[in-house]
């Protein structure tokens, strides 16, 4: 299972965009990419996966570029209740389990 | 559909006691997974299944034991309850296979005293 590394924590303000980078230099060839959020108290959300170029749903974007080696999840125009964890995980969709590593903790301001 | 559901919500054991954390998922996914999060810390997992009779270790097993007699149920035994077992547990299920969207539970949130 690739290895990623993601910023601690991030602060920003409601309306803004936010941009969360996730590095992956080990990701293997069949690898995914996966976000998930988690509220305090909760279990975590999936919010998007993908495996290149870009993919967008109703919450976020997600970018991925042609060498695979980090990618950026995008928020856009946050409120106080994006206010999360956020995970990001890479592995073979055909493997039996994934790890979460410590995610990144983000604070929207009013 | 419910989803994922797990009771108890709260528990606090005293030491060297034991308990069973149920886990029941309406969604008939196949794979389901056993995790504890520890104070500001991220998930580690500790068992995992692929299908009904079927079980394997994670990260962190010591501790603790699973079974898996129906697709449904996915329960979690604690034997001899330690101080380190206080944590988060949650429990989550994802269809088969290949994907990594996985459905979580609301958690337990188990002090060991």
């Amino acid at each position: 299972l690739a290895k990623t590394t993601q910023p601690i924590s991030m602060d920003s303000y409601e309306g803004q965009e936010v941009n969360i980078t996730c590095s992956h230099n080990n990701i293997a060839t069949n690898d995914y990419i996966t976000w998930y959020q988690q509220f305090p108290s909760q279990g975590p959300r999936f919010i998007i996966q993908g495996y290149k170029t870009k993919v967008t749903n109703e919450v976020a974007s997600l970018f991925i570029p042609a060498d695979r080696k980090s990618s950026t999840l995008s928020l856009p125009r946050v409120s106080l209740s994006d206010t999360a964890v956020y995970y990001c995980l890479v592995g073979d969709s055909s493997a039996s389990k994934i790890i979460f590593g410590s995610g990144t903790r983000l604070s929207i301001r009013p | 559909n419910a989803g994922v559901t797990q009771t108890p919500k709260f528990r606090i054991l005293k030491i060297g006691q034991s308990m069973t954390l149920q886990c029941t998922q309406d969604m008939n996914h196949n794979y389901m997974y056993w995790y504890r999060q520890d104070p500001g810390m991220g998930l580690k997992l500790i068992y995992y299944s692929v299908g009904a009779g079927i079980t394997d270790k994670g990260e962190v097993p010591n501790g603790y034991n699973v079974s898996r007699s129906t697709t449904e149920d996915f329960p979690l035994r604690l034997e001899l309850a330690a101080p380190s077992q206080t944590s988060v547990y949650f429990c989550a299920s994802s269809p088969i296979p290949g994907t990594y969207e996985q459905y979580f539970g609301p958690g337990t949130r188990l002090t060991v005293t």
